[in-house]
């Protein structure tokens, strides 16, 4: 599981509460990614992360925060929480060796209602 | 406009029949071809990196092939383990951050 650990697994809130999911690795990591899934959409990138502070956005970044104050923690806020936010979240890390694939978390079930 | 394209959205097989799985891709210079496999409540799990047009991969049942336009999941006398969601992406060489990812093929293996 390449030591990434999502919390929560599962959050049910209400349309305009802001929520935080939480993406945290073990192994030092540079590069951490938050992206959504959805039936039909397949996995979107929210926002990326290349190191302490440094983040860009992905195509799908509208409505969505992230911070990252330490390497191992990767925060994906949603400021006011909307009904088309209801997804599976999920975290993932890519290595810097000279093969770059993605590992990904168990994910997060967030459900707006 | 870099995009994955996967078919056949869902495969039913016997166990032991064999079949392929397709992906096609459209993206400004390839870095990588990622296949991906997920099972229901589960994140993605890594199976193959493919670099070039004419590389093939194994692992166990599985074999991944690419050409310029399009990458092969075959599966060699399928088992019921087998059955999940197998999800195709590719890396374009501009920007390494960027995957872009195929709605997959779920796959059903019955005894």
């Amino acid at each position: 599981d390449a030591g990434i650990t999502q919390s929560p697994r599962h959050k049910v809130t209400e349309t305009g509460t802001p929520v935080t999911l939480r993406c945290h690795q073990t192994e030092n990591h540079r590069y951490m990614y938050w992206y959504r899934q959805d039936p039909g959409h397949g996995l979107r990138l929210i926002h990326y992360s290349y190191g302490v502070k440094d983040t860009d956005k992905g195509e799908v970044s509208d409505g969505y925060s992230v911070s990252r104050s330490k390497t191992e923690d990767f925060l994906l806020t949603l400021e006011s929480a909307t009904s088309s936010q209801t997804s599976v979240y999920f975290c993932a890390i890519r290595t810097e060796t000279a093969n770059t694939e993605a590992f990904f978390g168990q994910g997060t079930r967030l459900t707006v209602v | 406009e870099d995009q994955v394209t996967q078919s056949p959205e869902a495969l039913r097989l016997q166990e032991g029949e064999s079949s392929s799985l397709n992906c096609s891709y459209t993206v400004s210079g390839l870095r990588g071809l990622f296949w991906y496999r997920q099972d229901p409540g589960k994140g993605p799990e890594f199976l193959f990196t493919l670099y070039s047009a004419g590389e093939e991969k194994e692992k166990e049942r599985l074999k991944a092939t690419l050409t310029k336009k399009e990458s092969f999941l075959h599966i060699t006398a399928p088992k019921p383990e087998d059955s999940a969601t197998y999800l195709c992406a590719v890396q374009p060489v501009y920007n390494f951050n960027k995957f872009y990812f195929g709605s997959g093929t779920k796959l059903n293996v019955k005894p």
